[in-house]
């Protein structure tokens, strides 16, 4: 069974540029989230969503950062201007519902220069 | 102060021998305790997950949970190079959904 995909892996921008990370959860799984992880430190939830419906974002800065899942399945998260401080690995999980277990993806990891 | 307290390491043994992994908490409200090891340039992945306090045992892994002391801790026996990797201790209140809370990891490296 194929994982979490996460894409692209590696993304380097200049500040103030735009940037989208996408992901495609585990098929069937109804829960997805995204993740930040900055060097040397766990990861920080951005924003969950059960099936279309984002249940918590009380993370996500939302003066730059938006996400969306059409569908109930694949999500992209964007981040417009991006800012030096939003360099870190960002992450996607995905999990069914009533399981514990959340499925992380590789990671996109983002440098702004 | 963070919620979860993790020393970063680095912790460096020999190959075979017992590691001994921590994590700190102050809300006591935590009542999942997970473990997930990442290695480098790769997703966390699930290790073990205990409910309440305890031990879980799991092969060369045994998870305990003290929840009086706010402590949970990660036992590794016979440690093997391929165990090197950051180690992530992760909680959640039973009412706040599948939502984590993450300590900041211990890099762990086993050497042959």
């Amino acid at each position: 069974e194929a994982g979490v995909v996460q894409s692209p892996r590696y993304k380097i921008i200049e500040k103030k540029q735009p940037v989208a990370f996408w992901c495609n959860p585990i098929s069937g799984h109804n829960t997805l989230y995204w993740y930040r992880q900055n060097l040397g430190q766990g990861p920080e939830l951005l924003i969950r969503y059960e099936n279309e419906e984002a249940v918590d974002d009380s993370q996500l800065p939302k003066d730059r950062f938006s996400a969306e899942r059409l569908k109930g399945v694949d999500s992209t998260l964007k981040i417009q201007p991006a800012e030096l401080g939003d360099s870190a690995v960002y992450l996607c999980a995905s999990s069914l519902a009533g399981d514990e277990t959340q499925y992380f993806g590789p990671g996109t990891r983002l440098l702004v220069l | 102060q963070k919620e979860v307290e993790q020393d970063p390491g680095p912790l460096s043994v020999p190959e075979g021998a017992i590691v001994s992994l921590n994590c700190t908490y102050s809300n006591s409200a935590f009542q999942y305790f997970m473990w997930y090891r990442q290695y480098s340039r790769k997703g966390p992945e699930l290790l073990m997950y205990t409910y309440s306090s305890g031990n879980k045992e799991d092969g060369r892994f045994t998870a305990q949970v003290d929840k009086s002391s706010k402590y949970i801790s990660l036992f590794i026996r016979d440690s093997q190079p391929s165990d090197s990797a950051t180690y992530l201790c992760a909680m959640k209140r039973s009412s706040a959904g599948n939502m984590l809370t993450f300590g900041g990891g211990t890099r762990l490296m086993v050497k042959p």
